[in-house]
């Protein structure tokens, strides 16, 4: 109950393409819904996180999306570029409580 | 993650041996958190700690220990290093409300 389950594992797209990566959950109480990016040999960085009372966030071309009823969230990258190829964690907690981590999906946008 | 610095980056050592890695922070944030990275697992809570002398355990804390005797440390130990615990190291420091910023990360070789 306490997993978060992302995917795919690796994701390929073309410039410019909208990439989107999954992740559910099973714990009801989680509250915190964060996305993480990292790139190698770098500490992962927090990039957008949602809370459950709203359904969709947006920060520059990095949308979440959230469905409280089908206890999934999902990550959405507009106008995809080369520069954001990376690994993307998504994660969840409840206050508190220490962020438990989806496994991780490697993007790759080519050129 | 400017104000959370990792020492040392990089470590190789012998199996059976004790090591102790350090997490120094200045952002005067209460939680502080130790992960491991591994291929395949994404982010694993080992220990974290919620205060001053207040700490406790994670997903895989067995053979490791933690300290915090002041608000801007947190060390983790390896009582006795295997190779299981070949790994990137991760301190992160967060708030209550859950955001959470990682440290630039430590790699730890057990040979």
């Amino acid at each position: 109950q306490q997993q978060v389950k992302q995917s795919p594992q690796s994701l390929i797209v073309q410039k410019g393409g909208i990439p989107i990566i999954n992740c559910a959950y099973e714990n009801t109480a989680f509250d915190y819904f964060p996305w993480y990016q990292q790139f190698p040999g770098k500490g992962p960085a927090l990039l957008i996180a949602i809370r459950p009372d709203v359904s969709e966030k947006k920060e520059g071309r990095f949308t979440i999306s959230f469905n409280k009823s089908a206890k999934q969230f999902s990550l959405h990258i507009m106008d995809s570029q080369p520069g954001d190829s990376a690994t993307y964690f998504c994660a969840a907690s409840y206050t508190g409580t220490a962020l438990i981590f989806g496994k991780g999906t490697t993007l790759s946008v080519s050129s | 993650d400017a104000g959370i610095t990792q020492s040392p980056r990089h470590k190789v050592t012998e199996t059976g041996t004790p090591v102790t890695l350090r997490c120094h922070q200045t952002e005067n944030h209460r939680y502080m958190y130790w992960y491991r990275q591994d291929p395949g697992h994404g982010l694993r809570l080992i220990h974290y700690s919620y205060g001053v002398k207040d700490t406790d355990k994670g997903e895989v804390s067995d053979g490791y220990s933690v300290s915090r005797s002041k608000t801007e440390d947190f060390l983790l130990t390896l009582e006795s290093a295997t190779s299981s615990q070949t790994s990137v190291y991760f301190c992160a420091t967060g708030d209550p409300a859950g955001e959470q910023y990682f440290g630039p990360g430590t790699r730890l070789t057990v040979t």
